[in-house]
C-alpha cells in the first residue's frame, strides 16, 4: 500500500513565526487530506487537496502530485495552532482507505 | 459539524471481555470508518462501511468485527479484548455521495483501556 511520511516530526515555534510542514507519499494519489489534532484530541479536517493549492485564512496547502509531496503552510502562528498535524492519502483502487502519516507535533510558544 | 457522536467516550475493561463501541451519525452519510490511534503510529484504519450491511477490512482488522444494520449506526466489537487493543478509537464519515474519495470528518473519539 501507499506509504506516507511527514516531516519534521516535531517543531517548536514562537508565536508569529511561519512554518512549513511536508508530506511525502509513495504513489499517485486520488485523495490527500490534512488534519489538525488539537491538544484535547479532536481531529479537524483542514484541507482536501489531491492536487493544486488551497488557502484558508493563515493556512494554505499545496500538493504537487507529479512529485508526490504536499506542503502545509502556517503563517503568523498562534498558540491555538499547537497540536499534531496529519497528512493522509489513498491511491489507486483503494479509494476508501486513507493511510495516515505519523504526524508533525507543533508547539507554538507565546 | 458532521453530526458524529461516539459512545462510550471512555471505557475501562478487563482482558477477555467483549466490548462494543458505537458510532452514530445524524446526516445519512453512506461511508463510515473506524480508526485506532496509538503513539508512534498515527491513525490506522480498522474497518469501514460503504452502506448498510456492506463492510470491509482495513489495515489492522484482526480481533475486531463491525456491523451496520442501519445507515446512522456503525458498531465496532472487540470479541475478546486484549491489552494490545488499549487505544483511542475514532469514527469518521465521508461526505462524498458517490464514494470515499472525499473529505473525512471525525467523531470525538473513545478512549479504551484494557486491563
Amino acid at each position: 500500500g501507499i506509504q506516507v511520511e511527514q516531516s519534521p516530526p516535531d517543531l517548536i515555534l514562537q508565536e508569529g513565526a511561519n512554518s512549513t510542514l511536508r508530506c511525502n507519499f509513495s504513489d499517485s494519489v486520488n485523495n490527500l487530506q490534512w488534519f489538525h489534532q488539537n491538544p484535547w484530541g479532536q481531529l479537524i479536517n483542514l484541507f482536501y487537496i489531491p492536487s493544486g493549492t488551497k488557502q484558508n485564512g493563515r493556512l494554505s496547502a499545496t500538493t504537487v502530485a507529479t512529485e508526490r509531496y504536499s506542503l502545509l503552510y502556517i503563517s503568523s502562528s498562534q498558540t491555538t495552532d499547537s497540536g499534531v498535524y496529519f497528512c493522509a492519502a489513498n491511491s489507486g483502487g483503494s479509494n476508501y482507505k486513507l493511510t495516515f502519516g505519523k504526524g508533525t507535533l507543533l508547539t507554538v510558544n507565546p | 459539524d458532521a453530526g458524529i457522536t461516539q459512545s462510550p467516550r471512555h471505557k475501562v475493561t478487563e482482558t477477555g471481555t467483549p466490548v462494543t463501541l458505537r458510532c452514530h451519525q445524524t446526516e445519512n452519510h453512506r461511508y463510515m470508518y473506524w480508526y485506532r490511534q496509538d503513539p508512534g503510529h498515527g491513525l490506522r484504519l480498522i474497518h469501514y462501511s460503504y452502506g448498510v450491511k456492506d463492510t470491509d477490512k482495513g489495515e489492522v482488522s484482526d480481533g475486531y468485527s463491525v456491523s451496520r444494520s442501519k445507515t446512522e449506526d456503525f458498531l465496532l466489537t472487540l470479541e475478546s479484548a486484549t491489552s494490545s487493543q488499549t487505544s483511542v478509537y475514532f469514527c469518521a464519515i465521508s461526505l462524498a455521495p458517490a464514494g470515499g474519495t472525499d473529505t473525512q470528518y471525525f467523531g470525538p473519539g473513545t478512549r479504551l483501556t484494557v486491563l
